[in-house]
């Protein structure tokens, strides 16, 4: 079954620290992965999206990483600010042929002051 | 331009009523596609329509459905509603279909709860 874990669940930081959250597939084959970043109450908004070819993919303090060999994915978020505080969700996009987006159950953070 | 609209924002329904909500894609926008969002399952993929045409659909019961109209406009219905159906229900549209690398733009999604 394909699916996609993301870990942690909820990781607390400090205002400037620096963190990865982490995500996991097993969609094979797949077409493409994103990240996304909900703020509570409101749809997601797309920070990244990386093909399978590709290997790392940068938004301003965002970069995210994937390697496709060992099916993992990594989001590091520099300088963490307040407004960093979300839900961050790692989402997989199967191929061609069924094209259906995976959805990680995501990760909360909290930047702290 | 404008972003994805969504109505009704807050919905109260009660048990085995039924219930469309309307999604309105970004101008020149030609997929939508519609997710559950619940605390326990997290974002879960209903359906996804371009040009009108339903080009994929996930693991939901018959109960729920949807359409796309020609100026990309979308609707998506729940009938004979249950508990379980409470949920945040979001829509999202791309330029794009299928397997594209287009940025999905979410709308802010309808909340509804069935009593």
């Amino acid at each position: 079954k394909n699916q996609v874990e993301q870990s942690p669940q909820s990781l607390i930081i400090l205002e400037g620290k620096n963190c990865t959250l982490q995500c996991n597939y097993t969609v094979s084959p797949f077409s493409n992965l994103r990240w996304y970043k909900q703020d509570t109450g409101r749809g997601p908004v797309s920070l990244t999206i990386m093909t399978f070819s590709e290997n790392t993919k940068s938004n301003g303090r965002y970069t995210a990483t994937l390697d496709a060999d060992t099916k993992q994915s990594s989001l590091h978020i520099t300088a963490s600010q307040l407004s960093d505080s979300a839900s961050y969700i790692c989402v997989v996009r199967e191929s061609y042929n069924t094209d259906k987006l995976i959805f990680g159950t995501g990760t909360r953070l909290q930047v702290f002051p | 331009k404008a972003g994805v609209t969504q109505t009704p924002r807050y919905l109260i329904k009660t048990r085995g009523q039924q219930v469309t909500l309307s999604c309105s894609p970004i101008s020149g926008h030609r997929s939508v596609s519609w997710y559950q969002q619940t605390p326990g399952q997290g974002l879960q993929f209903l359906f996804e329509y371009f040009s009108e045409t339903q080009r994929n659909k996930g693991n939901f019961p018959g109960r729920f459905s949807g359409r796309q109209f020609s100026n990309s406009r979308s609707e998506m219905n729940v009938s004979t509603l249950e508990l379980g159906d409470s949920a945040l229900y979001l829509c999202a549209s791309s330029l794009a279909a299928g397997g594209s690398t287009d940025t999905q733009y979410f709308g802010p999604g309808t909340r509804l709860t069935v009593l």
